[in-house]
C-alpha cells in the first residue's frame, strides 16, 4: 500500500496526558499537511511541511501542539496536556506540489476522557 | 463570511435522480479547486478537480465560475453508493507566501441516495 499511513487509528487517553501521532506520507511527496476534523465540520488546516521545514501553522495550533518532520519523510504531531476539546479526528495529507490535490491518510481518532 | 460555504443539506434523493451541490468561496486569489467525498468515519478522498472550462468524469460534472467565485458539482443517475458527504475544497496560498498552499474545506453536504 503506497498511500498515506497514519497510526494509531484510535487513541483514548485521560485529560492531561500527552499523545503523539505519526504520519507516513506517499513516498515521493515532499509536502505534508496536518488537519483536524470535528463532527459535522470539514477538516481544518493545522500545519504544513515542505520537506523538513514547517512553513505554516494555523492559529488553531496552540502551544500545546507541536509537529515535526525531522528527515523530511514521516511526521509526528504531539499534543501535550490534552484537554477534552482536543477530541477530534487528526488527518494527515501529502502532495507532490503545492497546487496538486492532497491525499489523506485514514486519520487518528482521539478521544479524551 | 466563511472562506468556503456549501449548501447545508442534507439531501435525500431516490436512485437515478440528478443532484446538484453548490459552493461559494470568499478569497478571489484562490488557486485551485476540488470536490472531495467523505464516507462516514473515513478520510476525505479526492473526487475530482474543478477547472474553469468545466470538467466531467462519468456521471459527475464540476463547474467553476471565477467571476462569481462559485463552484458546483452535478451527479447524474445517482447510485446508492454515491451516499456520502461531499466537501467543496479551495486551495489557497498560505500566509507564508511562495508556493505554499493550504486546503480550505467547506462543512460538507450529506447526500443520501435511497432505493
Amino acid at each position: 500500500d503506497t498511500g498515506v499511513s497514519q497510526n494509531p487509528r484510535h487513541k483514548i487517553t485521560k485529560r492531561g496526558q500527552n499523545v503523539t501521532f505519526r504520519c507516513d506520507p506517499i513516498s515521493e511527496h515532499n509536502r505534508l499537511y496536518w488537519y483536524r476534523q470535528t463532527l459535522g465540520q470539514g477538516p481544518e488546516f493545522l500545519t504544513y511541511f515542505q520537506n523538513e521545514a514547517q512553513l505554516e501553522k494555523s492559529r488553531l495550533l496552540s502551544d500545546r501542539f507541536s509537529a515535526e518532520r525531522p528527515k523530511g519523510s514521516f511526521s509526528t504531531l504531539e499534543i501535550q496536556r490534552t484537554e477534552q476539546g482536543d477530541s477530534a479526528m487528526y488527518l494527515c495529507a501529502s502532495s507532490s506540489s503545492g497546487n496538486q490535490p492532497q491525499h489523506f491518510g485514514d486519520g487518528t481518532r482521539l478521544s479524551i476522557l | 463570511r466563511k472562506e468556503v460555504e456549501q449548501d447545508p443539506g442534507p439531501f435525500n434523493v431516490p436512485e437515478g435522480a440528478t443532484v446538484a451541490f453548490n459552493c461559494t468561496y470568499s478569497n478571489s486569489a484562490s488557486q485551485s479547486f476540488f470536490w472531495y467525498r467523505q464516507d462516514c468515519r473515513k478520510e476525505p478522498k479526492l473526487l475530482m478537480s474543478v477547472y474553469s472550462s468545466g470538467n466531467e468524469d462519468g456521471r459527475f460534472t464540476a463547474q467553476l465560475n471565477r467571476a462569481s467565485q462559485y463552484i458546483s458539482l452535478l451527479i447524474r443517475d445517482s447510485k446508492l453508493s454515491d451516499s456520502a458527504t461531499y466537501l467543496c475544497v479551495v486551495n489557497m496560498l498560505g500566509n507564508s507566501g511562495g508556493s505554499n498552499y493550504k486546503l480550505t474545506f467547506g462543512k460538507g453536504t450529506l447526500l443520501t441516495v435511497n432505493p
